[in-house]
């Protein structure tokens, strides 16, 4: 089983609706992310948590939300759905490593259309 | 302001070796990542540095010189398998990651 799971893997929704993506993870990790990812673009980082009590905007967060419902579960949320939210989005955990690195590992992305 | 740059795409030969750069401008520096991600895939982890030099994995290699912000991953012995986008990633100050855009490399046959 995948240690990072997000649904929907595909979703298709109209401007003005609100959606939800998941993210779940086993790999025990506190730190959990939220990126979207568009074409000719670096990832750009929308939330991030470092454990269950602590949320931080990224870069991008307006127009999003996120919710941590517990260590291995991760939402973000699109209250009112805009077409230049139309995205792939990534949920990505992250541990410290022994060598001091902080390596991400990420799900299998959210493939978002808003009409 | 904080800035990844790399190119966009290359292409290389089937067997051969090609070297991705990657220069970086970040307000502090807590090493340097590179990921490889498949069209329509997630990214997946290939190196990090943190100490100036050349880390070795197989066939692939990570350089980096901090003094320069500079860094390259070395792809030897090409295989169609590599055709994919690498992406760099620095830390910064508040260890968060900058990204760059990423290089798409196409291998011919």
């Amino acid at each position: 089983d995948a240690d990072v799971t997000q649904t929907p893997r595909n979703r298709i929704t109209k401007t003005g609706k609100r959606i939800m993506l998941e993210c779940s993870q086993t790999k025990g990790h506190d730190r959990m992310y939220w990126y979207r990812q568009d074409p000719g673009l670096g990832l750009r980082l929308i939330y991030y948590s470092f454990d269950v009590k602590d949320i931080n905007k990224g870069e991008i967060s307006d127009g999003y939300s996120v919710s941590r419902q517990a260590q291995a579960k991760f939402s973000l949320s699109l209250e009112s759905a805009i077409p230049n939210q139309t995205a792939l989005y990534f949920c990505a955990t992250s541990d410290l490593g022994l060598d001091g690195a902080e390596t991400q590992y990420f799900g299998p992305g959210t493939r978002l259309l808003v009409l | 302001g904080q800035n990844i740059d790399q190119p966009t795409e290359m292409t290389a030969t089937e067997g051969a070796i090609v070297q991705i750069n990657c220069t970086y401008q970040t307000s502090g520096f807590n090493g340097l990542f590179w990921y490889q991600q498949h069209a329509g895939e997630a990214p997946t982890f290939l190196s990090y540095n943190v100490l100036d030099g050349l880390e070795e994995k197989g066939r692939f290699s990570s350089f980096l010189s901090r003094s320069k912000g500079y860094s390259y991953l070395l792809l030897k012995e090409l295989q169609m398998k590599d055709s994919a986008s690498y992406l760099c990633a620095a830390v910064d100050s508040n260890y968060q990651l900058i990204w760059g855009a990423g290089t798409k490399l196409i291998i011919k046959p």
